[in-house]
């Protein structure tokens, strides 16, 4: 089946310590996004790529970064990982056409990847 | 800023229960979706809607769009605990790329 991977589900790392989350589809999708959310909260985008195009929220941390060497993946660094950082990441992909003024599109998220910071 | 307020933020029920999450706005929208994220999962789409007064029925539930399509309801008829999970209702920004997230609804049903 066709779907959105993320891998591991479950990281723990040290405080300070980079740490690279991963991503991958095989919806062949062109936006790939990495959302943020913590506890009994709504996702926040972080950040998504539009092809190979990069589109930063203006208020995601310049702490976290992300790859797309690809089509189906994606990767999220988080370069110096603090204690407020600790969150479920979720990432989803979106097939968008240009051109269109407006699109209802569905975006598929993955089962996402919970980081605990110690 | 566009913001989409949920309410209730919390609803715990006995099963068999009837229950309508709210999402409320001050601006207008073209569409607004619903997903539901149950533990442990990544949120799901539920439905679209995109007309002012529409109703969308998917089993058990009922999503209607306000008329001024500033509001959206969604009502669980004899909820189940296969229903517990976060609510969410979301509007597109950034040309239909981005998606916006409510502050959500988590619901949990139990027997």
């Amino acid at each position: 089946d066709a779907m959105v991977i993320q891998n591991p589900r479950y990281q723990v790392t040290q405080f300070g310590k980079p740490v690279t989350l991963s991503c991958s589809q095989t919806l062949n999708h062109n936006v790939m996004y990495w959302y943020q959310q913590k506890s009994s909260q709504a996702p926040k985008l972080l950040f998504h790529y539009y092809d190979k195009d990069f589109n930063n929220e203006a208020d995601t941390p310049d702490n976290f970064q992300s790859r797309r060497p690809n089509t189906s993946f994606c990767f999220l660094d988080i370069r110096s990982p603090g204690l407020g950082d600790a969150a479920m990441y979720l990432c989803a992909t979106s097939r968008v056409s240009g051109g269109f003024p407006f699109s209802y599109n569905e975006q598929f998220f993955g089962p996402g990847t919970r980081l605990t910071v110690l | 800023t566009q913001l989409l307020e949920q309410s209730p933020q919390f609803l715990s029920i006995q099963e068999g229960e009837n229950l309508t999450v709210y999402c409320n706005s001050s601006s207008v929208f073209s569409s607004l979706q619903w997903y539901r994220q149950e533990p442990g999962e990544g949120p799901v789409l539920l439905v679209t809607v995109v007309t002012g007064g529409e109703v969308k029925k998917l089993k058990r539930l009922t999503f209607q769009f306000g008329d001024a399509r500033k509001d959206s309801s969604l009502h669980i008829t004899a909820a189940q605990p296969g229903d517990t999970g976060l609510y969410l209702c979301a509007f597109f920004t950034g040309g239909g790329n981005k998606l916006t997230f409510g502050t959500g609804t988590q619901l949990k049903v139990e027997l």
